[in-house]
């Protein structure tokens, strides 16, 4: 079964200021869809960001970018330029192409942001 | 844009109650979800539907019910709550024509405590 790691419970960051947070993930799958999801206080669950395994170009959406590492089963996500309405938790989530029904998700990493 | 509506936001029940979390989305897709968001486990699938009449399990169905007689509702049962469903609550859609990395898009969520 597939798992998805988020060992960075919190996080902080300057305004302005560049963080990455971590993902890793467990499959024997070759092929598989990853996102990353924040879930702003009001709650509602927000996409970020997606990848293709087979793509080996990095994801990139203005200010998020994706570091996606095949081989070593990571996915990190890197906000620069920080704003305060980045604050949030942000979750990670794997889809495989065999249950394409299914979000795994990580346990979610809270990103504070100082002014 | 509507997008996707869960009724009601907070619910406050007692062991053996039942109720019926809502779950409505206008944009006509085909698949619909329910997941549970716990502290330190990130969000686990419930049940999921893949179209009108059709249902199936997710990682952690046991105590719910749910059924979909038409393509934009999607209710979630609890016959006879327990304190350890006591959660917050996302209900999810996806348009299939989006293919494998298609958004899944989630409700506000429905907070619900079982005293």
């Amino acid at each position: 079964a597939q798992t998805v790691t988020q060992s960075q419970p919190e996080m902080s960051v300057q305004e302005a200021e560049t963080v990455t947070l971590s993902c890793t993930y467990d499959t024997s799958e070759s092929d598989y869809y990853l996102f990353w999801y924040k879930q702003p206080p009001s709650r509602q669950m927000i996409l970020v960001i997606r990848q293709e395994a087979y793509k080996q170009q990095n994801a990139t959406e203005n200010r998020f970018s994706v570091n996606f590492q095949k081989a070593a089963k990571s996915f990190s996500l890197k906000i620069s330029d920080s704003q305060l309405g980045d604050a949030a938790m942000y979750f990670c989530a794997y889809r495989s192409p065999y249950n394409t029904d299914k979000l795994i998700f990580g346990t979610g990493t809270r990103l504070q942001v100082f002014p | 844009n509507a997008g996707v509506t869960q009724t009601p936001k907070f619910q406050v029940l007692k062991t053996g109650q039942s109720m019926t979390l809502q779950c409505a989305q206008d944009m006509n897709h085909e698949y619909m979800s329910w997941y549970r968001q716990d502290p330190g486990m990130g969000l686990r699938l419930i049940h999921y539907s893949v179209g009108a009449g059709i249902t199936d399990q997710g990682e952690v169905p046991n105590g719910y019910n749910v059924s979909r007689s038409t393509t934009e509702d999607f209710p979630l049962r609890l016959l006879s709550a327990a304190p350890s469903q006591t959660s917050v609550y996302f209900c999810a859609s996806r348009g299939l024509a989006g293919g494998n990395t298609g958004e899944l898009f989630f409700g506000e969520g429905s907070r619900l405590t079982v005293l």
